[in-house]
């Protein structure tokens, strides 16, 4: 079955970018969504379809797909961007969704 | 705005059954597909299965046989139904709408989640 990797933690300071990557089998193929997930709270969508972002998230927030890597990059992070964040695919094979392990995201 | 509002916690003997409600507060889900995710205490999120915009569902293997995903007529209520229930199924169970119809598109609304706690 389809597998998604994502680092288990990223660190960045306040101001800096931040990139979150979730590596699969010719992952440019498909289209990748992000969750992101604070603690005790339920998953928010913040990219979807690799690069659009919903009404509401910042600008800051932007998604790439290329090859097997996609990649959430947070630009200009800030302390409220600490959360955990999950990427998400659709297995047409299977039909059936496919998460990664999630990514922690820390704010030094 | 709609809201999903799901209902409220559960604890469970093993070998029992849970069932969990979603309500669409300000819409319906009508025209949309509704997944189930849960996340086991400290761990990722993990796909259950759902139904799509004409009420079909599709059912994670994981989970065949076990659970039940059931919308009324009125499209303003899902519901998820796990039977046989073990201590590992101890989670808390989201429902989520789909951005579009399919179950292929990613979940643009959230309900806040409901803790499912199995224990003897």
């Amino acid at each position: 079955s389809y597998v998604l990797t994502q680092p288990p933690s990223v660190s960045v300071a306040p101001g800096k970018t931040a990139r979150i990557t979730c590596g699969g089998n010719n992952i440019g193929s498909k289209s990748v969504h992000w969750y992101q997930q604070r603690p005790g709270q339920a998953p928010v969508l913040v990219i979807y379809y690799d690069r659009d972002r919903p009404s509401g998230i910042p600008e800051r927030f932007s998604g790439s797909n290329s090859g097997n890597t996609a990649t959430l990059t947070i630009s200009g992070v800030e302390a409220g961007d600490e959360a955990d964040y999950y990427c998400h695919v659709w297995d047409s094979s299977g039909d059936h969704w496919v998460l990664g392990g999630g990514t922690k995201l820390t704010v030094l | 705005q709609v809201q999903l509002v799901q209902s409220g916690a559960e604890v469970k003997k093993p070998g029992s059954s849970v069932k969990v409600s979603c309500k669409a507060s300000g819409g319906t889900f009508s025209s949309y597909a509704v997944s189930w995710v849960r996340q086991a205490p400290g761990q990722g999120l993990e796909w259950m299965g759902g139904t799509t915009r004409s009420g079909t569902p599709k059912i994670a293997q994981k989970f065949q046989g076990r659970v039940t995903f059931t919308a009324d007529e009125s499209t303003t209520a899902a519901s998820m139904e796990l039977s046989r229930l073990r201590s590992d199924d101890t989670a808390v169970y989201f429902c989520a709408r789909s951005h579009l119809g399919d179950l292929s598109d990613p979940a643009r609304l959230w309900g806040q989640g409901t803790l499912v706690i199995v224990s003897s």
